[in-house]
C-alpha cells in the first residue's frame, strides 16, 4: 500500500555538525510535504514544508529537498543544537477524500551530543 | 490565544469502560482530526472532520465516535475502551493554509 517511512530510525550527531533526516514516500501523487518536529512529552510542531513543484526550500537553519524522481524527501539542520534532539516526522498530504489530512512516517530519533 | 487544547492529560481506564476526549481550538480552523501514537510508529489518523457537523473515517476508526457540533470542539469518545487503546492521542486543527496544529496530547492507559 501507500506509505511514507523513514530510512533511519536513530541518528546521533556531535553538537555543531549537520544532519540529515531522510524520508522516502510512495503516492507519486502527493503534492505537499511537511516536516514536524517532536520533542519529548509534547505535540508534533511544523518546521518546514515544500511543494511538488519544487525541490528545494530554506528556513532558518533547516533545508528541505525533493527529489520526485526517487520520490525521496531529506530535512536538513545546519549547525545542529542540543534544543535539535528530538524524533522528526515527515508527512504527505494525500488530499484524503479532498480533506489534505496529512499522512505521517514513522520518525526518526534525532540525538545530538553536546 | 491557547491554539489547541486537550483534556485530560492522563488518564487511566479499565477494560470496558467508556470515556471522552475532548479537543477545543480558539483559531477558528475548519479541519480538526484526531490520531493515535504507538511506540515506534508514526501518528494514525482516527477521524477528522472538515467543518461543524462534518465528519469522516481515517485509517484506524474501529472503537471510536467523534462529533462536531461546534468548530471549536471536537471530542473523541472510546465506547468500550480495550487495552489495544492505549496509547497517546493527538488532536489537530488547519486553517486554510495546509500546516496543522497539534494539540499537547493525551495519554491514555487501559488495563
Amino acid at each position: 500500500g501507500e506509505s511514507v517511512g523513514l530510512h533511519l530510525p536513530t541518528l546521533s550527531v556531535q553538537e555543531g555538525d549537520n544532519s540529515i533526516i531522510n524520508c522516502a514516500y510512495s503516492n507519486s501523487a502527493s503534492d505537499y510535504f511537511i516536516w514536524y518536529k517532536q520533542e519529548s512529552g509534547k505535540g508534533p510542531q511544523f518546521i518546514i514544508d515544500i511543494r511538488s513543484n519544487m525541490d528545494k526550500r530554506q528556513g532558518q537553519r533547516v533545508t528541505v529537498l525533493l527529489n520526485k524522481t526517487v520520490k525521496h524527501l531529506s530535512l536538513q539542520i545546519a549547525a545542529t543544537q542540543p534544543g535539535d534532539s528530538a524524533v522528526y516526522f515527515c508527512a504527505e498530504n494525500r488530499g484524503l477524500r479532498g480533506s489534505y489530512i496529512p499522512t505521517f512516517g514513522r520518525g526518526t530519533s534525532l540525538i545530538v551530543h553536546p | 490565544n491557547a491554539g489547541v487544547t486537550q483534556t485530560p492529560k492522563f488518564q487511566v481506564l479499565k477494560t470496558g469502560q467508556s470515556m471522552t476526549l475532548q479537543c477545543a481550538q480558539d483559531m477558528n480552523h475548519e479541519y480538526m482530526s484526531w490520531y493515535r501514537q504507538d511506540p515506534g510508529m508514526g501518528l494514525r489518523l482516527i477521524h477528522y472532520s472538515v467543518g461543524a457537523g462534518i465528519t469522516d473515517q481515517g485509517e484506524v476508526p474501529n472503537g471510536y465516535n467523534v462529533s462536531r457540533s461546534t468548530t471549536e470542539d471536537f471530542p473523541l469518545r472510546l465506547l468500550s475502551a480495550a487495552p489495544s487503546q492505549t496509547s497517546v492521542y493527538f488532536c489537530a486543527t488547519r486553517g486554510y493554509q495546509e500546516t496543522q496544529y497539534f494539540g499537547p496530547g493525551t495519554r491514555l492507559l487501559v488495563l
